[in-house]
């Protein structure tokens, strides 16, 4: 199984709402990541999670929540979303060794906020 | 301040014939790097990898080329198919799990 499932695949929500992006593996990897992805732009990166522990956040705004409640899931909790924000949100895994941050993408949650 | 680019936005290769995407980077730190490819409403897909100890790396009609000295690498596809018609993205780590990705190529193949 080399797949990384995301869902819902497309989400939309107002400003006001509280909603929660989901991605899971099999792979055994340890390593689990977000990004962030605008139209016509290349990924960026929000948060990495090594071993189920945030290793980094790249200064992302609070109303974007991480939690990796197992080495297979990992989700993000969206609340006070801006308009700014609608983008398609990827999620990844890889094995965790130095010299091979070989990603596996998930094809990403669409989202749009009104 | 972009240290992956992708300096052709887009490229048309007739099917059959060699397809080059180039690739330059600034962080002499990077010691990996890697091309996806990409559908539209889909995730990045891993093509091909080269390490920074290796000047080329090739996997089926795919080759990767790595020019350290002049912070260069270039995806090759021979021969070029209609299904490789997509947006090709570099994309460069300096280890610790960080992945910078340049803008992108996009790739027509014409029959």
């Amino acid at each position: 199984d080399t797949e990384v499932t995301q869902t819902p695949k497309h989400l939309v929500m107002g400003m006001t709402n509280k909603k929660s992006l989901k991605c899971e593996q099999h792979m055994g990897h340890r390593a689990m990541y977000w990004y962030k992805q605008k139209a016509k732009k290349p990924p960026e990166l929000m948060f990495v999670y090594s071993y189920e522990k945030l290793s980094i956040n790249e200064s992302v705004p609070s109303r974007f929540s991480p939690e990796c409640p197992n080495s297979s899931l990992l989700n993000l909790h969206l609340h006070a979303l801006q308009p700014e924000d609608s983008a398609l949100y990827l999620c990844a895994s890889s094995q965790l060794y130095l010299g091979n941050e070989k990603l596996f993408f998930g094809s990403g949650t669409q989202l749009s906020v009104l | 301040d972009q240290q992956v680019k992708q300096n052709s936005p887009s490229l048309s290769v007739q099917e059959g014939r060699i397809s080059i995407l180039n690739c330059d980077y600034t962080n002499s730190m990077f010691d990996y790097f890697l091309w996806y490819k990409k559908y539209p409403a889909e995730g990045p897909t891993f093509l091909i990898s080269i390490s920074s100890i290796k000047d080329k790396n090739e996997d089926g009609r795919f080759t990767v080329f790595l020019n350290k000295s002049a912070k260069h690498l270039s995806l090759h596809i021979v021969p070029s198919q209609p299904g490789d018609s997509a947006v090709y993205f570099c994309a460069a780590s300096p280890g610790a799990q960080k992945l910078v990705f340049g803008q992108g190529t996009r790739l027509t193949i014409n029959p």
